[in-house]
Parts: structure tokens; sequence; C-alpha cells
């Protein structure tokens, strides 16, 4: 099964507004990145964070973990229609070797 | 520089049909990493290669799936005897080394339909 798994499958939102994107997994991790994927298109590296990390901004970017609830959640601030793709977080793990995303979540963001 | 770059962008065949898939990923980046994605879904791991330690091909779904990497540079992925079940967008990413602490470059894909 997925180790990360994202909520909501999907989100529609009116440009201005925050978008707020979770995701959970199952077993220890190491870090957890956050990327972006526009429609066609392959995957873009947003942010990572460690899992010794609480908090990373980046932009109008905001990650937060919670090692303790085995959950991460992705802010956007004052969305731009532009911020319209699907988001997906990847979890890795030392034992694993690999990362493993989950099938995220589609932001739509109106004009 | 030039990033990930895959080819054929799209690709239609025949059940039972061979295809394969070419990766040239950036250059310098020693791992290198091959997904499949089906449609509305996540990404699923196939197989990755660092430097020139055996490959890690947990993810290969059968043995009808195989992929090579000459030193640093390309990477070519062969579906044999195509079935239906093969139709997806198959993403190959790299990154500088292999880690979890390590962003993916990924390329746009092949998207792979099996007629």
């Amino acid at each position: 099964s997925q180790q990360g798994e994202e909520d909501p499958q999907a989100l529609s939102i009116q440009e201005g507004e925050n978008a707020t994107m979770n995701c959970s997994y199952k077993t220890s991790i190491n870090n957890l990145q956050w990327y972006r994927q526009n429609s066609g298109r392959g995957l873009v590296h947003l942010i990572l964070i460690r899992s010794n990390e609480r908090e990373k901004h980046s932009g109008r970017l905001r990650v937060t973990l919670d090692t303790s609830k085995k959950s991460s959640s992705l802010l956007i601030t004052a969305s731009r229609a532009a911020d319209t793709a699907s988001y997906f977080c990847a979890t890795w793990y030392t034992n694993a070797g690999k990362s493993t995303f989950g099938d995220g979540t589609t932001l739509t963001v109106k004009p | 520089g030039a990033g990930v770059s895959q080819s054929p962008s799209n690709k239609v065949t025949e059940k039972g049909k061979d295809v394969e898939l070419r990766c040239d990923p950036i250059s310098g980046h020693t791992a290198l990493y091959w997904y499949r994605q089906r449609l509305g879904q996540g990404l699923e791991f196939l197989i990755y290669f660092q430097g020139n330690s055996a490959p890690d091909k947990s993810g290969l779904p059968s043995d009808r799936f195989s992929a090579e990497r000459t030193g640093e540079s390309v990477s070519t992925l062969t579906i044999q005897r195509t079935q239906q079940e093969d139709s997806a967008v198959y993403l190959c990413a790299s990154s500088l080394e292999w880690g979890g602490d390590q962003p993916q470059h990924f390329g746009d894909g092949t998207r792979l339909s099996i007629l």
C-alpha cells in the first residue's frame, strides 16, 4: 500500500484564498517532500522537510510535519490560477531506499 | 542546462508488441528512477539506478519489464509483449545522488497506449 496518502483528493477554491492539503503516512520516515504536477507534465519538486523539522517556508508555501501523528500539510497562501495542479507528497525511509508517492490532491484555483 | 528528457512523448502500439522508452537524465546526476503513473493516480516505483551499483528492480511488475542504464547516462525501459494494463504514463527522474534528501527532477513522461 502507498506510504503517503493525500487528503482531500480534490480541492477547488477561488483565487486569493488559501489552500491546505494533507499527507498521512504509515511508518517512521527520514524526510518528506512535496511535488507539483501540471497536467501532462512531470513532477516539480517544491520543498523538503526532514523528520527533525516541524515547519518550513518557501515563498507562498508553508509545510508542517507532525511525526507523532505521521502527517504533513502543505499550505499555499494567496492562491493564483497558476497554482492549479496536482500535489503529491513523497516519503522516504532508509529501509525502503526509495521515495513512495501518494495519489495526490488535485487543486483547482478559479480566477 | 537541459532537464530530463524522455522519448517518445507518446507511443501507441498493439498488444503483444515490444516497446522501448528512453530517458536522458540531467548531466552529472548519478541516480535515475523510473515510475509508472496510471490515470488519476500517484507514482508507482519501478526501478532505480545509482552509479555503478546494482539497480533496485524491486518495483518491476513482471519479467516483461526490464531496464538498462549505461554508466551515468541514458536509460532505456523495455516492455516486452505489451498488455493493455501496461497503458500508463512512464516517468523518469534523476537526482544528483541517491538519497531521500535529494530532489528528483522529472521528465514529462512517455504516454503509452496499448490497443
